[in-house]
């Protein structure tokens, strides 16, 4: 049980691009799902926290109009990244809590953004 | 000082070695503490939580000192599929709600 997916697994865009990236709880109801963001050798960072059915929190210095959440029901919370530059290039986990705010987070398989 | 502190390695061990890393965090107020451990290109994984009174899974040992705001993992008789970053995580608002602080891990490779 409590198994995430995230889709897609691995995306190459072109700058200037918008991808967006799902992430789903496959067997639970996650009230609230994180996404994270990994640059190479570089620790796990927390981007924002979605909670469903309404506006995502976000971290200090992650531009909220950059980076789009939406977490429209308690199984899917989708991350937008909007006119994507390289630097944007990252691994993107997504991780997600049961309902009811107990239990440890349970984390997607990733989603490698590279960005031409 | 960064929030979590770890020996970035690499470790490269024999099979069968002993190995123990360690890791530091800065914020006193830390309540929970875990090591993940990260395959390449893969999601983190939990490994175990840690416990002030030190804990143990099989061939895997953690413990957490806080006054010296100190946690460390132990593996014996390590094995080639133990091949991986280990990262130490804490989380700042206690249980496993609120923000999960990750180190940049250590990574352990064991060789035949």
């Amino acid at each position: 049980g409590a198994v995430v997916s995230q889709h897609p697994s691995w995306v190459i865009c072109k700058s200037g691009t918008s991808v967006k990236i799902e992430c789903r709880s496959l067997d639970f109801q996650a009230t609230t799902m994180f996404w994270y963001r990994q640059f190479p050798k570089q620790s796990l960072m927390l981007m924002a926290t979605s909670n469903e059915g309404s506006k995502a929190t976000y971290e200090q210095g992650v531009e909220k109009d950059k980076f789009l959440i939406n977490h429209a029901s308690l199984t899917l919370s989708t991350l937008t990244v909007t006119s994507a530059h390289p630097e944007d290039s990252s691994f993107y986990i997504c991780s997600a809590r049961l309902a009811g705010g107990v239990g440890t987070q349970y984390f997607g398989p990733g989603t490698r953004l590279t960005v031409l | 000082r960064k929030e979590v502190e770890q020996d970035p390695g690499p470790f490269n061990v024999p099979e069968g070695a002993t190995v123990a890393f360690n890791c530091t965090y800065s914020n006193s107020a830390s309540q929970s503490f875990f090591w993940y451990r990260q395959d390449c290109r893969k999601e983190p994984k939990l490994l175990m939580s840690v416990y002030s009174s030190g804990n143990e899974d099989g061939r895997f040992t953690a413990q957490l000192n806080r006054a010296s705001q100190y946690i460390s993992l132990l593996i014996r008789d390590s094995k080639l599929s133990d091949s991986a970053t280990y990262l130490c995580v804490v989380n700042i608002k206690g249980g496993s709600q609120g923000n999960l602080i990750f180190g940049k891990g250590t990574k352990l490779s064991v060789k035949p």
